[in-house]
C-alpha cells in the first residue's frame, strides 16, 4: 500500500532561519507531488505541487521542493521563514494509477518565533 | 471565484439527530470530495463524486450518506453518528479527476457528536 511519510512532526525555528522538511513516500510507479498548509483556523492551501519536467518547483511565499526520485522524496524548502510561516505542512501523494486519491502525510506543526 | 465554501462552520448533534453538511463551489469543478480530519492527524478521504456521481467510497459506515445534487454542491447527510465520528469535515473539489488536478479545500465543518 501507498503510504507518505513527513518524519519531523513539530519543528521550531526562529525568524529568519531556514526551513526544510522532510517528505518521503513508497511507491515505485509515477506519482504527483503536492505541499498543502493549513494556517491557524484556515483551510488547506496548496503551497506548490510537481508534475514531471525540473525537479526543483517554486511555490508561492518563497517556498520551493525538490522532487529526488531515487530517494522518493520531496522535500520542502525556505530560505527564512517568518512569523506568518507557523502553521501545519502536509505532503501528499498521488500515485498515477487511474484513482485520484490523495494520501496525505501526517503532517508537521511548524512554529515560528518572533 | 476560487472558493469552496461549507456550511455550518460547527455543528452538535446527539447520536439520534440527522443533520446534513453542505458543500458549494463555482469553479466549474467537476469533482467533489469529502474528508474527515481528527484532531493532529491528516485529512482522510471519504468520498469522491466524478461527474455528479460517486465513484470512490472509502469503506465509509452508512450512517455518514453522501449527495450531489448538482454539479457544485455537494451534501453529506448525518444520521445515528457516534461521539467518535466528532471531526472536521473537510470538502474538496478539482477541475478534473486526473491526479494533476490540484484539489481546492473549504474551511470544513467541525462536528462534534454528543
Amino acid at each position: 500500500a501507498q503510504s507518505v511519510s513527513q518524519h519531523n512532526h513539530h519543528v521550531i525555528l526562529s525568524e529568519a532561519a531556514s526551513l526544510e522538511l522532510g517528505c518521503n513516500y513508497s511507491y515505485g510507479g509515477t506519482v504527483n507531488l503536492f505541499w498543502y498548509v493549513q494556517y491557524p483556523g484556515q483551510h488547506l492551501q496548496l503551497l506548490l505541487k510537481y508534475f514531471s519536467g525540473d525537479p526543483l518547483v517554486k511555490g508561492i511565499k518563497g517556498f520551493e521542493a525538490e522532487f529526488i526520485k531515487s530517494k522518493f522524496s520531496f522535500n520542502l524548502r525556505k530560505p527564512s521563514v517568518q512569523w506568518s510561516d507557523t502553521a501545519e505542512y502536509f505532503c501528499a501523494v498521488n500515485a498515477i494509477t487511474g484513482t485520484y486519491k490523495y494520501i496525505f502525510g501526517t503532517g508537521t506543526r511548524l512554529k515560528v518565533l518572533a | 471565484d476560487t472558493e469552496v465554501t461549507q456550511t455550518p462552520k460547527h455543528l452538535v448533534m446527539g447520536m439520534t439527530n440527522k443533520k446534513s453538511l453542505k458543500c458549494e463551489q463555482h469553479m466549474g469543478h467537476r469533482a467533489m470530495y469529502w474528508y474527515k480530519q481528527k484532531a493532529k492527524k491528516p485529512p482522510e478521504l471519504m468520498f469522491v463524486y466524478s461527474y455528479e456521481k460517486l465513484s470512490i467510497n472509502e469503506s465509509v459506515p452508512s450512517r455518514f450518506s453522501p449527495e450531489c445534487p448538482n454539479s457544485s454542491l455537494l451534501n453529506l447527510h448525518l444520521h445515528a453518528l457516534q461521539p467518535e465520528d466528532s471531526a472536521l469535515y473537510l470538502c474538496a473539489s478539482s477541475l478534473g479527476t486526473s491526479g494533476e488536478n490540484e484539489q481546492f479545500f473549504g474551511p470544513g465543518t467541525r462536528l462534534t457528536v454528543l
